[in-house]
């Protein structure tokens, strides 16, 4: 069965900080997908990254990185520096690669990010 | 604005009574997908179409529950005999899917939300 965990229900930092936001999955598959989207409180799910099973590099985005590690079956976040506008809920979520071209997306319970000033 | 829209982006209604949803994906998608998500959870898959064929529906997806794509373009979800346990924000998703490559998978974009509220 596919799942996805993340841990951390909420987390607050101060502006300038770092932080780490964690997601561990489970898959039968040898071929999945993962992703993390960002949930404002406006509420529209933006996406941020998707990372294919075949590629464990690592990734960087300004202040966002990526950490794929299969051997741990995780793909944590990391926002440096981090900002109040990037208070929101963060998902992470796997998709089964069943059709090549990955199905539908099972998501984390999210995590709540709060960023004061 | 070319992105994924929903329309209403509210709606209330009694017990009982049905209601439908619409979505228009991103113009050149070729799949669409329905979510829902209740309060401090993450979205749940209902189903999802590749044009206008229907390819999987999760059991979520009650009898109560019916989605369509006539054309390939629009979809619409309609709950029938609507219960308070189906509160939720209804979130819709496209993408494009090309070819046979691993490369060709592409992220699902999400629209707004249609927030359902049953009295």
């Amino acid at each position: 069965a596919q799942k996805v965990t993340q841990a951390q229900t909420e987390i607050s930092v101060v502006e300038k900080e770092d932080v780490t936001l964690d997601c561990v999955y489970e898959t039968r598959d040898t071929t999945y997908y993962l992703f993390w989207y960002k949930q404002p409180p406006s509420g529209e799910l933006v996406f941020l990254i998707r990372r294919n099973s075949f590629d464990e590099q690592n990734e960087i985005s300004g202040r966002y990185s990526w950490n794929f590690q299969k051997s741990t079956s995780s793909f944590n976040f990391t926002i440096t520096a981090s900002q109040v506008v990037d208070s929101a809920v963060y998902f992470c979520a796997l998709s089964e690669g069943r059709d090549q071209a990955g199905t539908a997306l099972i998501f984390g319970k999210g995590t709540t990010l709060s960023v004061s000033s | 604005d070319t992105g994924v829209s929903q329309d209403p982006r509210h709606k209330i209604t009694k017990r009982g009574q049905n209601v439908t949803f619409r979505c228009d994906p991103i113009s050149e998608h070729n799949r669409l997908y329905w979510y829902r998500q209740t309060l401090g959870q993450g979205p749940e898959f209902l189903t999802y179409f590749q044009n206008e064929a229907q390819l999987e529906k999760s059991r979520l997806l009650s009898d109560r529950f019916s989605a369509e794509r006539p054309k390939g373009s629009f979809s619409t979800l309609e709950i029938q005999r609507t219960e308070q346990g189906d509160s939720a924000m209804y979130l819709c998703a496209s993408s494009l899917v090309a070819g046979g490559l691993r490369s060709s998978y592409n992220e699902q974009f999400f629209g707004p939300g249609t927030r359902l509220t049953v009295l």
